[in-house]
């Protein structure tokens, strides 16, 4: 069965350093995004991505984040200058079409710890 | 404000007894609702859509439009169904699952 995948699985980085998170989605989906979620707390939605742009984000998606769809099969986040905040699982997600956008397929995720 | 409230963040029951795990949201015109489900050292999955309106694994969930709620049912718990559980409504128009804070179901014999 297809999945998303997801590298690396855990990444340490100093503060003040940019780090890219690195996602498959499975190849015939069209909709990605980035979630993440802070140790002991709720799964957060950063950012949504359809049609090689930004189709919604959240208030945590400031100008620190970007994402990038550099090929026909990665989906990247980057961060520019980590904060020890930003410490926490990113999963990354991607569902099929427009009809069944909310049917997402989970990574299994990326632990950034920020030092 | 969009949000949506699991009120319990452990459920402790016994092999073949009831489960409820409740989920209320507040959220303007017709969401999406959904559970999604996290076995251990697994992936987030989707368990089930109330558009659907479907069983699966024994569990179902009604969607109560009076109550904003959306609590989901399983009449006869099993070991495997321990896990942690997460509503997700979805904005009409929108892209995004906002997930609840989760609940842990915990199964024992």
């Amino acid at each position: 069965e297809p999945e998303v995948t997801q590298t690396p699985s855990h990444q340490v980085t100093q503060m003040g350093q940019e780090v890219i998170l690195r996602c498959v989605p499975i190849s015939n989906h069209l909709y990605f995004y980035w979630y993440r979620q802070i140790l002991g707390q709720k799964v957060e939605f950063l950012v949504s991505f359809y049609n090689n742009e930004i189709s919604e984000k959240s208030e945590i998606f400031d100008d620190q984040f970007s994402v990038e769809r550099p090929d026909g099969s990665n989906f990247t986040l980057k961060i520019r200058s980590t904060k020890l905040e930003d410490s926490a699982m990113y999963f990354c997600a991607s569902s099929a079409d427009r009809a069944v956008k909310n049917i997402q397929y989970f990574g299994a995720g990326t632990r950034l710890s920020v030092l | 404000a969009q949000r949506v409230t699991q009120p319990e963040k452990l459920l402790s029951v016994f092999k073949g007894a009831p489960v409820e795990l409740k989920c209320n949201y507040s959220y303007s015109g017709s969401p999406e609702l959904f559970w999604y489900v996290q076995y251990s050292r697994q992936r987030l999955q989707l368990l089930l859509r109330h558009i659907s309106r479907e069983s699966i694994k024994g569990f179902t969930a009604d969607l109560n439009k009076g109550e904003t709620s959306f609590h989901l049912k399983k009449p006869f718990a099993q070991e495997e169904d321990s896990a942690m559980y997460y509503c997700a409504p979805t904005p009409e128009a929108g892209t995004a699952l906002i997930f609840g804070k989760g609940t842990t179901l915990s199964v024992s014999s």
